[in-house]
C-alpha cells in the first residue's frame, strides 16, 4: 500500500535527448520527494512536491504532480553526461510522530556522447 | 559543516561477526535514518530515530539493532552477520522532511 513504482527501471539515450521518469501509486500522495544518485555516490535531496497539478522547474529539470495526487514525473530537456545517475522518487508519510520516506527502486540514467 | 558522515567507508565480515556502523550528523536534526541500498531494490528503511534515546523499526529491521545516545550520533548493529546483509548502508538525517545522506558504507559479508 505504500510503495510507489517507478518506469522505466533503465534509459539510454543519446547526449541532447530528453527523458523522462515516471512514479505512480495506487494510493493518493502527502507529498513526492525527487532523489538524484551519481554512480559510487549518495542520493541528493532534488524537490518535493506538495500541490496536486504542481509543476516545479530546475533548470532543464521539470518536476510534475500528478493532478489526483497518485503519479509524479521527472523530465530532463537535452540531456548532457553530467545527468547520469539513478533518479528515485520518495513518498512521504507522517504517522505516530515520525515522518519517513519509502523510495521507489529508481530509474537508471546513461547518457550517450 | 561536515553534514552527514559515516565510518567505515568499506567492511569485509565473516558469516557471524558483528560490527557497529556509525553516522554522525552535525546539522542538529532531530530525525535519523539507516538504510540498505541493494541492486534493483533501491532504498529500503531499515531504523529510524525521531530523536535522542528513540528508535522505532523501519521496513527491513530483522537482524539489525540501532541507538541513538546523543542526539548527532546514530549506530547501526549487526550482531551476526549473515551474507543476506552485504549491502551499501547509507543513513541520512532529515530537517523539514528534506533527507540529507551520508557518504555509504559498503559492507561485504563472506
Amino acid at each position: 500500500g505504500q510503495q510507489v513504482m517507478q518506469i522505466p527501471q533503465y534509459q539510454h539515450v543519446q547526449e541532447g535527448e530528453d527523458f523522462t521518469t515516471y512514479c505512480n501509486s495506487s494510493t493518493t500522495l502527502s507529498n513526492i520527494q525527487w532523489y538524484k544518485q551519481r554512480p559510487g555516490g549518495h542520493p541528493v535531496f532534488l524537490i518535493q512536491l506538495v500541490k496536486s497539478g504542481e509543476v516545479k522547474k530546475q533548470k532543464r529539470l521539470t518536476f510534475q504532480f500528478g493532478e489526483a495526487k497518485k503519479n509524479s514525473s521527472l523530465h530532463i530537456t537535452a540531456t548532457q553526461t553530467t545527468d547520469v545517475g539513478t533518479y528515485f522518487c520518495a513518498r512521504g508519510y507522517s504517522g505516530a510522530g515520525s515522518y519517513q520516506l519509502t523510495f521507489g527502486k529508481g530509474t537508471k540514467l546513461s547518457v550517450i556522447p | 559543516n561536515a553534514g552527514v558522515t559515516q565510518t567505515p567507508k568499506f567492511r569485509v565480515l565473516k558469516t557471524g561477526q558483528s560490527m557497529t556502523l556509525l553516522c554522525a550528523q552535525d546539522m542538529n536534526h532531530e530525525y535519523m535514518y539507516w538504510y540498505r541500498q541493494d541492486p534493483g531494490m533501491g532504498l529500503r528503511l531499515i531504523h529510524y530515530s525521531v530523536g535522542e534515546g528513540t528508535t522505532a523499526k523501519g521496513e527491513v529491521p530483522d537482524g539489525y539493532n540501532v541507538s541513538r545516545l546523543k542526539k548527532q550520533n546514530f549506530l547501526l548493529g549487526l550482531e551476526s552477520a549473515a551474507p543476506s546483509q552485504t549491502s551499501v548502508y547509507f543513513c541520512a538525517s532529515s530537517y523539514g522532511q528534506k533527507e540529507y545522506f551520508g557518504p555509504g558504507t559498503r559492507l561485504t559479508v563472506t
